[in-house]
């Protein structure tokens, strides 16, 4: 596609419900990165994927959060029973992978947790 | 660890007016520094970068001086105009180090009123 599209743009759920949310990062791009962005806040770093190297997930801030992407191309991000400080906008970039940084980022997913 | 600082805003400026926008980081070893922008309804997208010591990275009249002896990276423009407003963000990645996720800061947002 033209450009990184994320879904859904807007997610509500409930307490302790799990959610998906879906990147479709450039075609051809090699890097792809989830960031959460709390009202008011930074980007702050999620995970990294890079080709068939093994993800970088330091930034998952618990074992409710995981990540997994096809190839390269489709990343998930799953959020096992949501808790209201899970709000937040969720952000997906991505980039050729080479040492050329410029990062291309999604609309995001604005998770709205009740 | 990495952490990026911008001044806080919402930055209101009238249209022409000149803009400075503070960015300190810290930082093991020698990073790359960029400025990302956000225009409303959009993603995020890169706006300049410098990825060594006393470059100048420019772009859209916009201009942005890697001073490592300061550890800054302040945003300027001469003469703003309404369709500059945004959310500017700062960041750095670590050139030295595997880690390829950029260190974001907190984003500050500018207001041109005609």
């Amino acid at each position: 596609g033209a450009g990184v599209s994320q879904s859904p743009s807007n997610k509500v759920t409930e307490k302790g419900k799990d959610v998906e949310l879906r990147c479709d990062p450039i075609s051809g791009h090699t890097a792809l990165y989830w960031y959460r962005q709390r009202l008011g806040q930074g980007l702050e770093f999620l995970i990294y994927f890079q080709g068939n190297s093994a993800p970088d997930k330091s930034g998952l801030p618990s074992d409710r959060f995981s990540a997994e992407r096809t190839g390269e191309s489709v990343s998930t991000l799953t959020i096992q029973r949501t808790q209201q400080e899970d709000s937040a906008v969720y952000l997906c970039a991505s980039s050729s992978g080479t040492t050329n940084e410029k990062l291309f980022f999604g609309s995001g997913t604005q998770l709205s947790v009740l | 660890g990495n952490s990026v600082t911008q001044m806080e805003g919402p930055v209101t400026l009238s249209e022409e007016a000149f803009l400075t926008i503070n960015c300190t980081y810290t930082a093991t070893g020698y990073p790359s520094l960029f400025w990302y922008v956000q225009y409303p309804g959009e993603g995020l997208q890169l706006l300049l970068k410098a990825t060594k010591a006393d470059d100048k990275g420019s772009n859209k009249g916009f201009e942005a001086t890697y001073r490592k002896e300061t550890t800054s990276f302040h945003l300027e423009k001469g003469s703003v105009q309404v369709s500059d407003s945004a959310v500017y963000f700062c960041a750095l990645r670590q050139m030295d180090t595997g880690r390829r996720a950029l260190t974001f800061g907190s984003g500050t947002r500018l207001q041109v009123q005609p």
